[in-house]
């Protein structure tokens, strides 16, 4: 009953240090979405995956990549990590087919860039 | 534009009812969601209504849409502490994209 799996819990890295946060659902789920909260901001989604093999940009992608691996697994990567990304980072997953379906979120990574 | 406003907090005595406003200004929006983050987790959808609805209710939930005004808002009757979280209205265009509010923190105080 594992939902959706994000790892690592917590993360500090250094500017300029590299980091590939992962995520997982074993929902059968199509759709899957990274976001970033930040405070008196909500959630702004970065990039999206509508199916395995494609990826598209959200309201904030710089500085960001994805990568689709499988139907599971949809992972977030910083190439070169700023202060300005210290954030907690949410992915989410959804079947797609009928819009009263929630998105199902996992519990979040907290990254601090100092 | 998509937009979607909320106040950030909201404090109330334990046993009130709480309401939780939400504007949003794409007309186009056909579900409107309302999501509860906890300390620590992520979000759980609570409910979410289509737009030609103008009332939904579930249990002590209930949602009010004016579509007109372009204005959603959560009501929680006896509010408890364990109530006490942050709340999310969000808006699909009929995608499975949200856009998410800015979140309201309520806070229940006995």
């Amino acid at each position: 009953n594992a939902g959706v799996t994000q790892t690592p819990k917590f993360q500090v890295l250094k500017t300029g240090q590299s980091m590939t946060l992962q995520c997982a659902q074993d929902m059968n789920h199509n759709s899957m979405y990274w976001y970033r909260q930040d405070p008196g901001m909500g959630l702004r989604l970065i990039y999206y995956s509508a199916s395995e093999g494609t990826t598209d940009k959200g309201e904030v992608p710089n500085g960001y990549n994805v990568s689709r691996l499988n139907k599971r697994e949809f992972s977030l990567r910083l190439e070169s990590a700023a202060p300005s990304q210290t954030s907690v980072y949410f992915c989410a997953s959804i079947l797609a087919d009928r819009k009263t379906q929630p998105q199902h979120f996992g519990d979040g990574t907290r990254l601090s860039i100092l | 534009g998509e937009d979607v406003e909320q106040s950030l907090f909201l404090s109330v005595r334990e046993g009130d009812s709480s309401v939780i406003n939400c504007t949003y200004t794409d007309s186009s929006s056909t579900y409107l969601y309302w999501y509860k983050q906890e300390p620590g987790a992520g979000l759980q959808l609570l409910t979410y209504i289509f737009s030609n609805m103008d009332m939904k209710q579930d249990q002590r939930l209930t949602v009010l849409l004016n579509k007109k005004d372009k204005h959603l808002s959560l009501r929680i009757a006896d509010t408890q502490t364990g109530d006490s979280a942050i709340y999310f209205c969000a808006e699909s265009m009929g995608t499975d994209k949200l856009i998410f509010g800015t979140g309201t923190r309520l806070q229940v105080f006995p």
